[in-house]
């Protein structure tokens, strides 16, 4: 029973044009996260929601944005997508808190041509 | 900028070997640690979680918290091929996740 669900898994775009991902959860946990990982690299966190409170990390572009319509959907917007963007994005949740743990979905791999 | 360091390796074991991969890390405040296998073209998984100071042992894999040293380490007994995975070390405090960029880990039959 898939518990974060990423939609869709492999994604293909053009350099320049818009593309979202998507993040969908059943497990009703408070905090959602992005983090874009390139091959042989760490996780780097983009952002995360509180609930409804948005909090960027300092070094995420611009041309990357986040929405959180409800506790169960969170989108990742790239504006316009470079190159450098290509990489493999993870959504993860967890409960509010401390002492819990972080459960990401399968991830989205995007390629950018 | 808080940090969470990781040999890269490869590391290479025999099958039936102790593997032990290490992590350190910079922020003194950290409260939560664990450790992630992640698997090529694959999200990571949780595998251990560790808030106290000590071992935490679970089935073949046991966890080590050294606040003091700001060290944190893993060690799988009876390592198999399947254990072959890259070791990610994440550093938590509030609800901020930090990453090392992992530990690949190969298991030799």
């Amino acid at each position: 029973d898939a518990m974060v669900i990423q939609n869709p898994r492999y994604q293909v775009t053009q350099f320049g044009k818009p593309v979202t991902l998507s993040c969908s959860q059943t497990l009703n946990h408070n905090v959602m996260y992005w983090y874009q990982q390139k091959s042989s690299q760490a996780p780097k966190l983009l952002f995360h929601y509180y609930d409804k409170d948005f909090n960027n990390e300092a070094d995420t572009p611009d041309n990357f944005q986040s929405r959180r319509p409800n506790t169960s959907f969170c989108f990742l917007d790239i504006r316009s997508p470079g190159l450098g963007d290509a990489a493999m994005y993870l959504c993860a949740t967890k409960p509010g808190g401390e002492g819990y743990e972080q459960y990401f979905g399968p991830g989205t791999r995007l390629t950018v041509t | 900028q808080k940090e969470v360091e990781q040999n890269s390796g490869p590391l290479s074991v025999p099958e039936g070997a102790i593997a032990s991969l290490n992590c350190t890390y910079s922020d003194r405040v950290s409260q939560s640690f664990f450790w992630y296998r992640q698997y090529s073209g694959k999200s990571p998984e949780l595998i251990m979680s560790i808030y106290s100071n000590g071992d935490k042992e679970d089935g073949r894999f046991t966890a080590q918290l050294n606040k003091a040293s700001q060290y944190v380490s893993l060690l799988i007994r009876d390592s198999q091929p399947s254990d072959s995975a890259t070791y990610l070390c994440a550093v938590k405090d509030n609800n901020d996740m930090r990453f090392g960029a992992g530990t690949r880990l190969t298991v030799k039959p």
